[in-house]
């Protein structure tokens, strides 16, 4: 059965903290994988990974992605309270399919 | 602005009733898609379209209808044979099946049956 699957659920931290969210699947035909950053209501886009190795960047964000090993993680350098939110996780198989998400709450 | 706009953002219905939850795209985009979320669990995807007047189910299609009669709008009907229709719904367009740019969502509507 094809799946996505996020780890942690939910994480606390505090500014400054460095968080690494993780992503794992298991789909048949593999495209690409997304990350998204949901803070109230519409996902954001943030990465789309399709090869292994190359980390994506952006300011305090990075990801990158092992298709050896199924998984991708997103990292988060000096938090912010603005990162609170939840990441999803997304894989494209001919489907998206989206994992349960990671819920990060930054306190001050 | 282009964009993606869902309405109503809070929807309320008495058990027996269909709804309506509108969708409506700005950006040219040929695909649009519906997905529910509950807690805890990932986006489910209830439709998709990827052509005008042509749609698809996606892993949970029953109890619900879509029709695309216009590119820009993709509108979602929740029936009376939905047996859990209280959720968060999402709509989403790309291009080219969001292979480039993933997809862009709207708000959402938050549907609860009371």
């Amino acid at each position: 059965e094809d799946k996505v699957v996020q780890s942690p659920l939910s994480l606390v931290v505090h500014e400054g903290d460095t968080v690494t969210l993780n992503c794992s699947y298991e789909v048949t035909n593999f495209r690409s994988l997304l990350w998204y950053k949901q803070e109230k209501k519409a996902p954001t886009f943030l990465f789309m990974l399709t090869s292994s190795g190359i980390e994506k960047k952006s300011g305090r964000l990075s990801s990158i992605l092992d298709k050896k090993e199924l998984f991708s993680i997103l990292n988060i350098t000096a938090t912010q309270t603005g990162d609170s939110a939840v990441y999803l996780c997304a894989v494209d198989d001919n489907d998206m399919r989206f994992g349960a998400g990671t819920r990060l709450t930054v306190k001050p | 602005d282009g964009g993606i706009t869902q309405s109503p953002k809070y929807l309320f219905r008495k058990e027996g009733q269909n709804v309506t939850l509108s969708c409506e795209q700005n950006l040219n985009h040929d695909a649009m898609y519906w997905y529910r979320q509950d807690p805890g669990q990932g986006l489910r995807l209830i439709y998709y379209s990827q052509i005008v007047n042509d749609f698809q189910k996606g892993d949970i299609a029953e109890g619900y209808s879509v029709s695309r009669e216009k590119k820009e709008s993709f509108p979602l009907t929740v029936t009376s044979a939905q047996k859990n229709p209280t959720a968060f719904y999402l709509c989403a367009s790309s291009t080219d099946r969001g292979l480039v740019y993933g997809y862009t969502f709207g708000s959402g509507t938050r549907l609860t049956v009371v």
